[in-house]
């Protein structure tokens, strides 16, 4: 299996919007509504942020978003915090009962 | 609030054999996976397998002929055995619970919470 797409990174200033995309196939990320986000600070364990596409676990602000069309997930964070810097990544279940990762994107607050 | 705590040997030599356990504190083992997850230095996830109270696993293909997780539902743990390491599975090795279980593929959607993470290195 391989790894969902992301891009290395992205930057914004605070108070500004950014959406990290995720790339995969119709046999993961197309084909089901199980993709999650995790945030990792550095030498963190990662933090779970959205899950089934779109839900926010109780805790996790509302300026973080994610949606889907086709094979390209995407998370949104909204007003841009200095707290918000930190590494993302997406995963998805996949037609063969596995889970896939993206390789990571990081994010810079300007 | 669940907590899952994780332990093992943090220096291997290449062709020994990676050990880990993690254990689960104030919640449910039954009705989640329990999956490992580890992550090299200064690179990205890589999911490696997980495991249900039962006993019913799922590995990643690019591992799982080195691969075994295996489940002590008395004690609330789950372990991970890596085979004839080498220094490519030198990383970060995190547990974690899998929520969402997909029916009837028996697996779990996503990760929530994480252990600590252990990092096992692999050097002559």
């Amino acid at each position: 299996q391989s790894a969902l797409t992301q891009p290395a990174s992205v930057s914004g200033s605070p108070g500004q919007s950014i959406t990290i995309s995720c790339t995969g196939t119709s046999s993961d990320v197309g084909g089901y509504n199980y993709v999650s986000w995790y945030q990792q600070h550095p030498g963190k364990a990662p933090k779970l942020m959205i899950y089934d596409v779109s839900k926010r676990p109780s805790g996790v602000s509302n300026r973080f978003s994610g949606s889907k069309s086709g094979n390209t997930a995407s998370l949104t964070i909204s007003g841009l915090q200095a707290e918000d810097e930190a590494d993302y990544y997406c995963s998805s279940y996949t037609s063969s009962s596995t889970k896939v990762f993206g390789g990571g994107t990081k994010l810079t607050v300007l | 609030q669940v907590q899952l705590q994780q332990w093992g040997a943090g220096l291997l030599k290449p062709s020994e054999t990676l050990s880990l356990t993690c254990a689960v504190y104030g919640g449910s083992f039954s009705g989640y996976y329990w999956s490992w997850i580890r992550q090299p230095p200064g690179k990205g996830l890589e999911w490696i397998g997980e495991i249900n109270h039962s006993g019913s696993t799922n590995y990643n293909p690019s591992l799982k002929s080195r691969v075994t997780i295996s489940v002590d539902t008395s004690k609330n743990q789950f372990s991970l055995k890596l085979s004839s390491v080498t220094a490519a599975d030198t990383a970060v090795y995190y547990c974690a619970r899998g929520r969402g279980v997909v029916v009837p593929a028996a697996s779990s959607r996503w990760f929530d919470p994480w252990g600590q993470g252990t990092l096992v290195t692999v050097s002559s």
